[in-house]
């Protein structure tokens, strides 16, 4: 089944402790993107890939890394969380050209 | 810059009476537009989407939109609306003519349906 994969699905940790949320597609697409979704905020994008070892910011980048070793995952690490990224990450895929998304199910992340 | 609007923050419809999203962007260039539904505890589907061509595109489930280049909107419709439609819909514009990630969000809308 062609799709998203994002783990973990939830979690809770403490302000300052280093966290990975890995991303998988399996439709091998080239396009990978993070975005979190905040009340009243919508979706606002993170960081995007548009290929292996290719990316860059977007509109809210602070606080955040990526990396994109192979075509398949999309990991977003938070070296140092704090409170104020507290909030649902949502990966997302497309295939070049397309600008279809595909959404992975979403990480609820409590920063304490 | 680009942006998306979405004006209504809340609506609440009368189960099989009509509905209508509103959908306002800022962008330059021809837009390439989206609306994506989420239902509560779920990621994003698409419903629709523009690129070129008819104005008025039909998406699944029964949804359909119009873009209209002189009011910057593209609104989503719906002519009876059922119980199951009740989750937040987003509007989404891509900021880059080559497509890919770069899509910009509105607010959402949350929508509500009474019996």
């Amino acid at each position: 089944e062609a799709q998203v994969t994002q783990n973990p699905r939830y979690l809770i940790t403490v302000t300052g402790k280093k966290l990975t949320v890995t991303c998988s597609q399996n439709m091998n697409h080239e396009y990978m993107s993070w975005y979190r979704q905040d009340p009243g905020l919508g979706l606002r994008q993170i960081y995007y890939s548009m290929n292996v070892e290719v990316t860059d910011k977007g509109d809210v980048p602070e606080g955040y890394k990526v990396s994109r070793k192979e075509k398949r995952n999309f990991p977003l690490i938070l070296e140092s969380p704090s409170p104020n990224q507290t909030s649902l990450y949502f990966c997302a895929s497309s295939s070049k050209g397309t600008s279809r998304l595909n959404f992975g199910p979403g990480t609820r992340l409590t920063v304490t | 810059a680009q942006s998306v609007t979405q004006p209504d923050i809340h609506i609440t419809v009368s189960e099989g009476a009509s509905l209508e999203l509103r959908c306002n962007y800022s962008y330059g260039a021809t837009p390439y537009l989206f609306w994506y539904v989420q239902s509560p505890g779920q990621g994003l589907q698409l419903l629709l989407k523009y690129f070129s061509g008819d104005t008025l595109v039909q998406g699944i489930k029964g949804f359909e939109a119009e873009f209209k280049r002189s009011q910057s909107s593209f609104n989503l419709r719906k002519p009876s609306v059922h119980w199951s439609d009740a989750a937040e819909y987003f509007c989404a514009v891509v900021r880059a003519a080559n497509g890919g990630g770069k899509l910009i969000f509105g607010q959402g809308t949350e929508l509500s349906v009474k019996p």
